[in-house]
């Protein structure tokens, strides 16, 4: 089973700001197979990034991503308000036994 | 327009079964796989395992095999999670999503559904 961590666990920003978050898998992940995930508090996680770069429908272009391996990042440059949430990073290169990253809070300083 | 829609809130007490469901629409359903994901108070997300609907086909993730059943009955476009015997640890939300294998990213997420397993 591929264990991905994330960090850093927490990161405060302002808005406006730019936001690297970055995931880090055990093993490398088969091909793009690689997605983050945006969650708000009550509700389900939405799908931002599949195929390690590509970004999902109606997603701003703010939120990208690249990465292989065994080494992913997720930037957002100019933080908006409605970005402070919490992140995971998902593999799904050895399918159908996925694997999460335990998250990154992003928070407002 | 592809929905998952789960069941209700379930309070139930350790030692109880328990069975929820995710009913899907706006799509065909055996062509796509249904996976269960939990997320424990105040924790991240963990995949439990997935289930084929079109041949019952179902795969676990280790630290799930033997804890929970998937399936699916194809006739009324349902997927079910089960629980034979509930413990206190299993209290937390359980959201199914869509997928296909060969493309496992989850864009069809139910809206959760909050099991709690207290005495």
């Amino acid at each position: 089973e591929i264990v991905l961590t994330q960090s850093p666990g927490t990161l405060s920003l302002s808005p406006g700001e730019r936001a690297t978050l970055s995931c880090r898998a055990s093993q490398s992940v088969r091909g793009t197979s690689f997605a983050w995930y945006q969650q708000k508090p009550g509700r389900a996680p939405r799908l931002l990034i599949y195929d390690a770069s590509s970004r999902a429908t109606g997603i701003p272009d703010r939120f990208s991503a690249s990465g292989s391996g065994t080494d992913f990042t997720l930037t957002i440059t100019r933080l908006e308000p409605e970005d402070f949430a919490v992140y995971y990073c998902q593999q799904y290169g050895s399918s159908p036994a996925y694997s999460f990253g335990q998250g990154t809070k992003l928070e407002m300083k | 327009e592809v929905q998952l829609v789960q069941s209700g809130a379930e309070l139930k007490k350790p030692g109880e079964s328990l069975k929820i469901s995710c009913k899907a629409s706006g799509y065909n359903f055996i062509t796509y796989w249904i996976g269960w994901v939990r997320q424990m108070p105040g924790k991240g997300l963990e995949w439990m395992g997935a289930v084929q609907p079109g041949n019952s086909d179902t795969r676990y993730s280790p630290s799930f095999q033997g804890q929970v059943t998937i399936s699916a009955d194809r006739s009324i476009s349902t997927a079910y999670l089960q629980w034979n015997s509930l413990r206190a640890s299993d209290t937390g939300i359980y959201y199914c999503v869509r997928f296909q294998i060969a493309v496992g990213w989850l864009k069809y997420w139910g809206q959760g559904s909050l099991v709690t397993v207290s005495s």
